[in-house]
């Protein structure tokens, strides 16, 4: 199983709603990413978890709290967001550090804030 | 700071070979990996280099020159179903960290 999976694919929520994006991957890798995407930008690096911990935060927000409750499934809160968070966010897995950390991306969640 | 550059678009005829640039400037460089994305779809890993030289693997090889902080990706035998956005994506301080240039889109004409 090579698989990265995001639910849901679609998310429309109002700036005062509370959701969460899910990832799952079964590979038994020990770091998971997530990315945001704007229209015909690169994925930006958001966080990055490694066995669990929390390693990287580029500076994202607080209405964006990401969590990681074992080692297959990382989850994005989401609070208060603003219409310019609208994006594809993506959610990644990879191995280790070590050497070629090839990354394995999920189908993306598009969410559309309103 | 960090900077990536690669060319923001490329065009090729099929059954060509094209090749693209990525020249960067990071601190705590690791290695250089490449993804490709179709319009709509997930990055999905191409090739790794983790040390000078070039990697083959099948119609698409990348190269990487620690030295000059270039490295570039080679795809031959062009098809119609290589149009898509191409990226450099080092990785830094082997803290699994992993970001992604701008993206070179390229079009393959028949």
């Amino acid at each position: 199983d090579t698989e990265v999976t995001q639910t849901p694919k679609h998310l429309v929520m109002g700036m005062t709603n509370k959701k969460s994006l899910k990832c799952e991957q079964h590979m038994g890798h020990r770091a998971m990413y997530w990315y945001k995407q704007k229209a015909k930008k690169p994925p930006e690096l958001m966080f990055v978890y490694s066995y669990e911990k929390l390693s990287i935060n580029e500076s994202v927000p607080s209405r964006f709290s990401p969590e990681c409750p074992n080692s297959s499934l990382l989850n994005l809160h989401l609070h208060a967001l603003q219409p310019e968070d609208s994006a594809l966010y993506l959610c990644a897995s990879s191995q280790d550090g070590t050497g070629n950390t090839e990354a394995f991306f999920g189908q993306g969640t598009r969410l559309t804030v309103v | 700071g960090q900077s990536l550059e690669q060319p923001s678009e490329v065009t090729a005829v099929e059954g060509a070979i094209v090749q693209i640039n990525c020249t960067y400037q990071t601190s705590g460089f690791y290695g250089l990996s490449w993804y490709q994305q179709h319009d709509g779809g997930a990055p999905t890993f191409l090739s790794y280099n983790g040390l000078d030289g070039l990697e083959e693997t099948g119609r698409f090889s990348s190269f990487l020159s620690r030295s000059d902080s270039y490295g570039y990706l080679l795809l031959q035998e062009l098809q119609m179903k290589d149009s898509a956005s191409y990226f450099c994506a080092p990785n830094l301080n082997r803290d699994d960290k992993i970001i992604f240039g701008k993206g070179t889109r390229l079009h393959i004409l028949p």
